[in-house]
């Protein structure tokens, strides 16, 4: 069984970096199948898919184009996990943050964490 | 931009009753890239159905899942306890590579 375990602060000021790190348990961030993503929800836009880092005999990105100036999503295969990188945050980031993946859709997830972006 | 529209806003049933959700894309997708979550409160989406009506890892038959082209529905057979929760559809599309989650579906205690 596909475990997820999300680390990083909970309080980012404004125009700052966002930084969270998803550590992963029963499978490989390598894996030729699947996907690591990470998704955040608020009361505002709901669920909402920020970006994804995959392995198909390469590294691979895809990100949300709402995000995609300023989000990275890197594998840190030394340490099974992956990473999520928000630049330039404003009050309006303020969300849950998951990371998510697995073989088949969004099969495995973290515990989740509130990230308030206030100075 | 697909958008995904689920109905009703919110469902009130009794334990025992069938649930039967909706989810509407605004143009026709790809079945294969059609899924169901179910959340609680506090909790982490968790994945039920994916690939329209394929039940995820551990997930009891009374989740059963179905459509095609614009029209997608989860059914509860019969409302146990712990399925009182709000529910998602998600569709995945690319390119661009775009994951889509509708508003939700609310299951409450009658």
């Amino acid at each position: 069984q596909v475990h997820l375990q999300q680390s990083g602060p909970g309080l980012v000021k404004p125009s700052q970096t966002l930084s969270l790190t998803c550590a992963i348990s029963g499978d490989s961030v390598s894996s030729n199948s699947a996907a690591w993503a990470w998704i955040r929800q608020s009361p505002s836009r709901g669920l909402e898919f920020l970006g994804r880092t995959y392995y198909r005999s390469k590294w691979y990105n895809d990100y949300a184009l709402s995000v995609k100036d300023r989000v990275t999503v890197n594998p840190d295969t030394s340490k099974n996990q992956f990473s999520l990188q928000l630049n330039s945050v404003t009050p309006e980031d303020t969300a849950v943050y998951y990371c998510a993946g697995g073989h088949s859709a969004f099969s495995a997830w973290g515990q989740g964490t509130l990230v308030t972006v206030s100075s | 931009e697909i958008v995904l529209m689920q109905s009703p806003g919110t469902l009130s049933l009794s334990p025992g009753e069938r649930a039967t959700l909706s989810c509407r894309a605004s143009q026709s997708v790809s079945s294969s890239l059609l899924a169901w979550y179910q959340q609680k409160p506090g909790q982490a989406p968790r994945l039920l159905i994916y690939g329209v009506s394929n039940r995820a890892t551990g997930i009891p038959d009374r989740f059963s899942g179905s459509g095609s082209g614009t029209d997608f529905t989860l059914t509860i057979s019969r409302l146990e306890p712990e399925d009182f929760a709000v529910y998602y559809c998600q569709h995945h599309v690319n390119p661009p590579p775009t994951w889509t989650f509708g508003q939700g579906t609310k299951v409450e205690i009658k």
